[in-house]
């Protein structure tokens, strides 16, 4: 099984802030990675697929980089509602799998 | 517009059976890949099954394989989770979600998920 490494765990940052959130898969998988956002009590949303292809309506201060093993979602200028956790997915083989999250909070 | 809602959800004892259904409307179920994913209160995010838009071709996680079963009613447009011998690590909110195959350019078809449930609330305590 492909096992989904996410740092870091959690990021305090201020509205206007970069935020970079990292995701390391232990075998190669392409490009084939997923970014989703999840607010509590809410089903997540698919922000970016194919590692770097933003999914539409998806604001574009979100894009996502790397190939192979390395893999960074970039938040080029937080705002308010994009507190939340997020989680990468690999889609290069079955069982997919989730990294473990990171959830970015208010400084 | 999509929609995906999960039900059948409730308190179980370990080691007894639960179904969980997913019910899909704006769109024709048949011509797409089905998936559950599941959270452990306050946990990250964990994929459970996927069934293939015609059932042919069926994937399980490692925990809950030989457990759990994916199947499918495509006239009655509903998806469905049969969940056997619950462990206490089975609680977790279940959700559905519509898979989305974006082919990269070797030809691969790979599995996001485009469109969400709400989710359902399963917990397994004695």
């Amino acid at each position: 099984d492909i096992q989904m490494t996410q740092s870091p765990s959690s990021v305090s940052a201020s509205v206007g802030d970069r935020v970079t959130i990292t995701c390391r898969a232990s075998q190669g998988i392409s490009s084939r990675l997923a970014w989703y956002q999840q607010k509590p009590g809410k089903a997540p949303k698919l922000l970016i697929y194919a590692a770097s292809s933003l999914q539409s309506g998806v604001p574009s201060r979100f894009s996502g980089s790397g190939s192979g093993t390395d893999f960074t979602l970039t938040i080029s200028s937080l705002q308010p509602e994009d507190f939340a956790s997020y989680y990468c997915q690999q889609a290069n083989s079955f069982p997919l799998t989730f990294g473990g999250g990171t959830k970015v909070e208010i400084k | 517009q999509v929609q995906l809602v999960e039900s059948g959800g409730g308190v179980v004892q370990p080691g007894r059976s639960l179904r969980l259904s997913c019910a899909a409307s704006a769109f024709t179920l048949s011509t797409y890949g089905i998936h559950w994913a599941r959270q452990a209160p306050g946990k990250g995010l964990e994929w459970v099954a996927g069934i293939s838009y015609d059932g042919s071709h069926k994937y399980y996680a490692d925990s809950v394989k030989g457990r759990f079963t994916i199947s499918r009613d495509n006239s009655m447009n509903t998806l469905y989770l049969q969940m056997n011998s619950l462990r206490a690590e089975d609680t977790a909110v279940y959700y559905c979600a519509r898979e989305w195959r974006h082919y990269d350019s070797s030809g691969y078809g790979a599995e996001y998920f485009q469109h969400w449930g709400q989710g359902t609330l399963v917990t397994v305590s004695s």
